[in-house]
């Protein structure tokens, strides 16, 4: 079956960029997806990127699709602690949104 | 708008159990799935539909029944709780590229 792929966790300190990898495994995905969960809530859509693109850019946040390597990456500028959340990847695949394990990503002062 | 209702928002079983846990989208999209959130695993998809009298399985689907009699409900189904279904679930619709996520229902089994 597809699985989508993350590192668990990220920690940066206030101020730095933060950046989130992903890895997925099947190349006829259509979108790819970032999503921000913060404690308690459901998932919030950040961002998505359409998988004939190479980037898009939405004010603080970059995504970077690497379509030969099958790599998803979600840059965050200027890291604010109000960041701090856990960052899912998904794809749109045969009509089902896979997810992947989600990285936890922790702000530092 | 309310966008994606889930109830209820916390619910705790015996083992043997049954319940059933509700879903609502006033979006009229065609697309509505159940996920459970367990930690360390992601979101892992149970069951989904793809229009009113259409469902399918997902990765995860053991001990859950679903039913799509309308386009707005997509209710999920425990026939006998078990301790393993002991999880954090998530309702979403999607119409095209944008899904919409549920509060979630956090459900133990004891």
């Amino acid at each position: 079956g597809e699985d989508v792929e993350q590192s668990l966790f990220l920690s940066v300190r206030e101020g730095d960029s933060s950046v989130i990898n992903c890895t997925y495994t099947d190349s006829s995905s259509t979108y790819l997806y970032w999503y921000k969960q913060e404690p308690g809530a459901g998932l919030q859509l950040l961002t998505y990127i359409f998988s004939n693109m190479d980037m898009k850019q939405d004010q603080r946040l970059t995504v970077l699709l690497n379509k030969k390597d099958k790599h998803l990456s979600l840059r965050i500028a200027d890291t604010q602690t109000g960041d701090s959340a856990i960052y899912f990847c998904a794809e749109l695949w045969a009509g089902k949104l896979i997810f992947g394990t989600g990285t936890r990503l922790q702000v530092f002062p | 708008n309310a966008g994606v209702t889930q109830t209820p928002k916390f619910q705790v079983l015996k083992t043997g159990q049954s319940m059933t846990l509700q879903c609502a989208q006033d979006m009229n999209h065609e697309y509505m799935s159940w996920y459970r959130q367990d930690p360390g695993m992601g979101l892992r998809l149970i069951h989904y539909s793809v229009g009113a009298g259409i469902t399918d399985q997902g990765e995860v689907p053991n001990g859950y029944n679903v039913s799509r009699s309308t386009t707005e409900d997509f209710p999920l189904r425990l026939l006998s709780a078990a301790p393993s279904q002991t999880s954090v679930y998530f309702c979403a619709s999607r119409r095209f590229t944008e899904a919409f996520f549920g509060q979630g229902t956090r459900l133990t089994v004891v």
